[in-house]
Parts: structure tokens; sequence; C-alpha cells
């Protein structure tokens, strides 16, 4: 069975650093597109595509965190990670991580969030 | 970047009623777009992918036509475990979402 677990969420200072998990089991990260979505909490509050990690290890980001934010994979563990720098309080959300099983694929399995809240 | 608009924001319809939402791109996304339903406290789950391909398991009543800019996902009979937020997604360039649409029953 496809899961996805993510951990590492939690109250943090601006300015501060966060690192995020999503632990994978029922198949391979390293086959596979992985990303991180981002729901910001509150009423009419969509989703946001922030950063994703090709099989072959190619990586992309949103502007709103290209320089501060950094995706990677330990396919040993087969967990994915996102490692959050500089946080501003409009990074407070809720994180997913998802998969999809091709560069340009919808995302068929996803993971039930951790909450990161960026305040003072 | 591509902007996906969907409407309408907020719909309200009855048991058995056929709904439709609607989501457009700003420029073509040929037919990478898919939708997903989400419900409170819940992660997005797949319904339609590449436009119109039914994802398994879910049930029949929803489908999903359009290509290029315009595009659309129907229940065709609205059931009482529907009430949920809609979104379509496209990655044709990157993944952008729209920016949801709320299913309530009357």
């Amino acid at each position: 069975e496809v899961q996805l677990v993510e951990s590492g969420g939690g109250l943090i200072q601006p300015g501060g650093s966060l690192r995020l998990s999503c632990a994978a089991s029922g198949f391979s990260v390293s086959n596979n597109y992985m990303s991180w979505v981002r729901q910001a909490p509150g009423k009419g509050l969509g989703l946001e595509w922030v950063s994703i990690i090709y099989s072959g290890g190619s990586t992309y980001y949103a502007d709103s965190v290209r320089g501060r934010f950094s995706i990677s994979r330990d396919n040993s563990k087969n967990t994915l990670y996102l490692h959050m720098n500089s946080l501003r309080a409009e990074d407070t959300a809720m994180y997913f991580c998802a998969r999809s099983p091709m560069a340009r694929g919808a995302y068929d399995y996803w993971g039930q969030g951790t909450l990161v809240t960026v305040s003072s | 970047d591509i902007q996906m608009t969907q409407s309408p924001s907020t719909l309200s319809a009855s048991v058995g009623d056929r709904v439709t939402i609607t989501c457009r791109a700003s420029q073509s996304v040929s037919n990478w777009l898919a939708w997903y339903q989400q419900k409170p406290g819940k992660a997005p789950k797949l319904l339609i992918y590449m436009a119109s391909n039914l994802e398994s398991g879910v049930p029949s009543r929803f489908s999903g036509s359009g290509s290029g800019t315009e595009f659309t996902l129907t229940i065709s009979s609205l059931q009482p475990d529907d009430s949920a937020t809609y979104y379509c997604q496209q990655f044709d360039s990157y993944w952008t979402f729209g920016q949801g649409t709320k299913v309530e029953i009357k």
C-alpha cells in the first residue's frame, strides 16, 4: 500500500529554519517525481506548488521560495525532505508531500500534511 | 507563469443535480490538467487526470472535459459525499492550481 507520512512541522520564529520529512512506503521515491505543495490556513486559500525533485535528481522551485528552500531525498530511507531557511510569516501553511509517476503528471498520492507556523 | 481561474467560487446545489465547474488557463496547457477534491482537514484526492481520464476508484458520476484553455469538471448526479472544495491543476509548465470551487449541498 502506498503511503506518505510528513513530519517536522511546528512553530518557528521569523528568520528561522526547519526541515520537513516525508517518509514513503509502498513505492520508491527515487523512481518517482516528488513534490511539496502548501496550503495557507484560513478560508478561501488554495494550493500552492512549492518544489519538485525529479527521479533523475533535477530540482525546481516556486519563485516565492527559491533561494530559501531546498528539496532533497534519501534513497536509503525512502524519504523526501524540504529544508526551509529564512522563514517568513507568509510561509505559514500546511505542507503536503505528493507523488507523481511522471514529470508531467498529476499527483496520485498525497500525505496528510504537516503544519508550519512562522510567528514571533 | 500560467494562471488558472475557476468559476464559480462557490456553488450550492441539491442532491441529484448536475453540477459543472469551469477552469480557464491563461494560456494553452493542452490536456495537461487534473482535478482534485479536498474535504476539510484532509489532503486533496485526485479525481481526473489528463483532462478527461477518471482516476481508479473514483465514482463514474465525475467526468472531465476540455483542452487548451478551457476545462470542465461535471458531477452528473450530486451526492451528499460530494460536499467539498474542488481544484484544477495544470502541469504543462511548472504546476499551478486554480483557487478552488466550494460545493455545498442545499
